[in-house]
């Protein structure tokens, strides 16, 4: 099992463009997850889905947009990048209320 | 919205002694869990905690969770340098988001 993949690892952007981070989980897991960590503030949920074709707004949901048109996919967008958005990102997925297992991360830079 | 407060925010350690952090929290939660994060690498589940009261060992790593269901605690028994990390303790309450602490860094001095 490769568990919770990302792609890409890492990318630049600038202001304005737009891209699309791309999850994928292998364990037939329902719920999938992203965050961003940024220094100092821990990790804050951005959306969040609870099966194939569902998402829910999380903490931080401005400026994103999600969709979850297959269960092992979960897809990150990004439609104009702002600078606020230079982040780590995290993805992760679980069955309901057991613990979560997280890819690798993203790292974006917003110019 | 909930807040988790972790503590110490970092801890300077020699090897083979024990380390102690812990979490507290103005909600109750119905799920305590622990992650270890490395460097360059996405959060790792160490240890999680289903039952008010339930004490859990994981090797070294023992972690409880608090009566009251607002604290929980992670201990390291003789560390090693390979436990150097940021350590991130995350609650759950009735829905599927979880609350994360801030981290404590650990680092290891052989």
């Amino acid at each position: 099992n490769a568990g919770v993949t990302q792609t890409p690892k890492f990318r630049v952007l600038k202001t304005g463009q737009s891209m699309t981070l791309l999850c994928a989980q292998d364990m037939n897991h329902e719920y999938m997850y992203w965050y961003r960590q940024d220094p100092g503030m821990g990790l804050r949920l951005i959306h969040y889905s609870v099966g194939e074709g569902t998402t829910a707004k999380g903490e931080v949901p401005d400026g994103y947009n999600v969709s979850r048109l297959k269960k092992q996919n979960f897809l990150l967008g990004l439609e104009s990048a702002a600078p606020s958005q230079t982040s780590v990102y995290f993805c992760a997925s679980s069955y309901w209320g057991q613990g979560k297992y997280f890819g690798p991360g993203t790292r974006l830079t917003v110019t | 919205g909930q807040q988790l407060n972790q503590s110490p925010q970092s801890m300077f350690i020699q090897e083979g002694e024990d380390v102690s952090m812990n979490c507290t929290s103005s909600s109750i939660f119905n799920t305590w869990l622990w992650y270890k994060q490395d460097p360059g690498e996405g959060p790792v589940l160490l240890i999680a905690l289903y039952k008010a009261g339930e004490l859990t060992s994981n090797g070294r790593l023992t972690a409880q969770f608090g009566i009251t269901r607002k604290d929980s605690f992670l201990n390291i028994s003789a560390s090693i340098p390979s436990d150097v990390g940021i350590y991130f303790c995350a609650g759950q309450g009735g829905s599927e988001k979880l609350v994360f602490g801030k981290g404590t860094k650990l680092t290891v001095n052989p």
